[in-house]
């Protein structure tokens, strides 16, 4: 677990403010992905990235932009957030292999929007 | 796309008894279906998972069952113990992502 790691760990910010979520992975996984857990919703699949530059809608994308330059990072901006953002946000990795699908957990960002 | 239901929303065994928890899915493409346990504030961390090309997996007290005729999975957990309170999720999907039930809060009562 302690090979994927996000950043901060809490943030509040306001309404129209563009703000950045930061995750890192250092075992090489090739995917990637965002979930937001709301209360009644269980986790919901924002974006994905099955390798450096290629990255995919979720369930949930619109607010949300993904870029993945390089393997190990996997950030999640909101380009002006709003109230309804306002969750704990997963980052997750995976080496998406057929043998194995198992996606390992960040700690979390519990995110406010005032 | 994939959805996931799970039932039910809260479960309340004695100690010591068994708990058994269902989920549906609709896509007959989902091939992989984990189970993830989470206490309050902390990460989903995975009990157990199975392939759809698997009926049932056992791993010590934790069992999972997978019907891909009738797209239905569940978790059995036996001789439950007061460290088997949390929220469980399952979800069904593949290497592109998973959807999540909407949890089951499991209640040990003493």
């Amino acid at each position: 677990d302690a090979g994927i790691t996000q950043s901060p760990r809490y943030k509040i910010t306001e309404t129209g403010r563009q703000v950045t979520l930061m995750c890192h992975q250092t075992w090489s996984h090739s995917y990637m992905f965002w979930y937001r857990q709301d209360l009644g919703h269980g986790l919901r699949l924002i974006y994905y990235s099955a390798a450096a530059d290629i990255t995919d809608k979720g369930e949930v994308p619109d607010g949300y932009v993904v870029s993945r330059s390089k393997t190990e990072n996997f950030p999640l901006t909101l380009e002006s957030a709003t109230r309804s953002q306002t969750s704990v946000y997963f980052c997750a990795s995976s080496t998406g292999t057929a043998s194995s699908y198992e996606q390992y957990f960040g700690p979390g960002t519990r995110l406010t929007v005032t | 796309g994939e959805n996931v239901e799970q039932h039910p929303s809260t479960l309340s065994v004695q100690e010591g008894d068994s708990a058994v928890i269902k989920c549906t899915y609709s896509d007959s493409a989902s091939n992989y279906f984990p189970w993830y346990k989470q206490e309050l504030g902390k990460r989903p961390q995975l009990i157990i998972d199975i392939r759809s090309n698997v009926g049932e997996k056992k791993d010590q007290r934790i069992a999972v069952t997978l019907n891909k005729t009738a797209k239905h999975f569940s978790l059995h957990i036996t001789e439950t113990q007061p460290e088997d309170s949390a929220v469980y999720f399952c979800a069904g999907g593949g290497a592109d992502g998973l959807t999540f039930g909407k949890g089951t809060h499991l209640i040990i009562q003493p």
